[in-house]
């Protein structure tokens, strides 16, 4: 079962705006992870968020947790072409597993 | 450069072959892990080692095994392959602990006919 579902499910802007995707959850994390993946390609990890942080950045993104609402998002700021990927959030639960649980991720195009 | 390769990178083969996917990872991780791809699931896990001859079943093992009989390797196995096992498969690993980011492999396309 998916434990992340990110929203929506695709987005479309231009260049230079911001994008904003959305990631919900179910259960008790350790930590929250988003991955971007190119077409043809496998993922890359973008950035970790621990279950004690609500935000962080690095360079253009800016990532927010809200555990009460068990939801994540992930801010893109000043959006390039070169930002056209699908993203996906990755949770790791509490406990000893290793294992990350995906969501379905949400395909982003940003339009020259 | 450490790195995680797949081979091979694309793959036809017959309802009813066995098929196997190698995956080989240089980070020295302990951890590997087998994931496939389809459209409206997004990533679904189907085995994982948490070192050599650890092995798990994952989210959608079924028609599927893997062996780690040493660090580097974790070959995926389709004991009979079927048409609903089309698919994009990637392998992954990672050292495990607080950081435990995933470095995926390029991916394998499957076409079972």
């Amino acid at each position: 079962s998916q434990q992340g579902e990110e929203d929506p499910q695709a987005l479309s802007i231009q260049e230079g705006e911001n994008a904003t995707m959305n990631c919900s959850y179910k259960t008790s994390i350790n930590n929250l992870q988003w991955y971007r993946q190119n077409s043809g390609r496998g993922l890359v990890h973008l950035i970790l968020i621990r279950s004690n942080e609500r935000e962080k950045h690095s360079g253009r993104l800016r990532v927010t947790l809200d555990t009460s609402k068990k939801s994540s998002s992930l801010l893109i700021t000043a959006s390039r072409a070169a930002d056209t990927a699908s993203y996906f959030c990755a949770t790791k639960t509490q406990g000893g597993s290793e294992k990350l649980v995906f969501g379905k991720g949400t395909k982003l195009t940003v339009n020259p | 450069d450490a790195e995680i390769t797949q081979s091979p990178r694309h793959k036809i083969t017959e309802t009813g072959r066995q098929v196997t996917l190698a995956c080989h990872q240089t980070w020295n991780h302990n951890n590997m892990f087998w994931y496939r791809q389809d459209l409206g699931h997004g990533l679904r896990l189907i085995h994982y080692s948490y070192g050599v001859q650890d092995t798990n079943k994952g989210e959608v093992s079924d028609g599927y095994s893997v062996s780690r009989s040493n660090t580097e390797d974790l070959p995926l196995t389709l004991e009979s392959a079927a048409s609903s096992q089309t698919s994009v498969y990637f392998c992954a690993s990672s050292s495990g602990g607080s950081y435990n980011e995933q470095f995926f492999g390029p991916g394998t396309r499957l076409t079972v006919l």
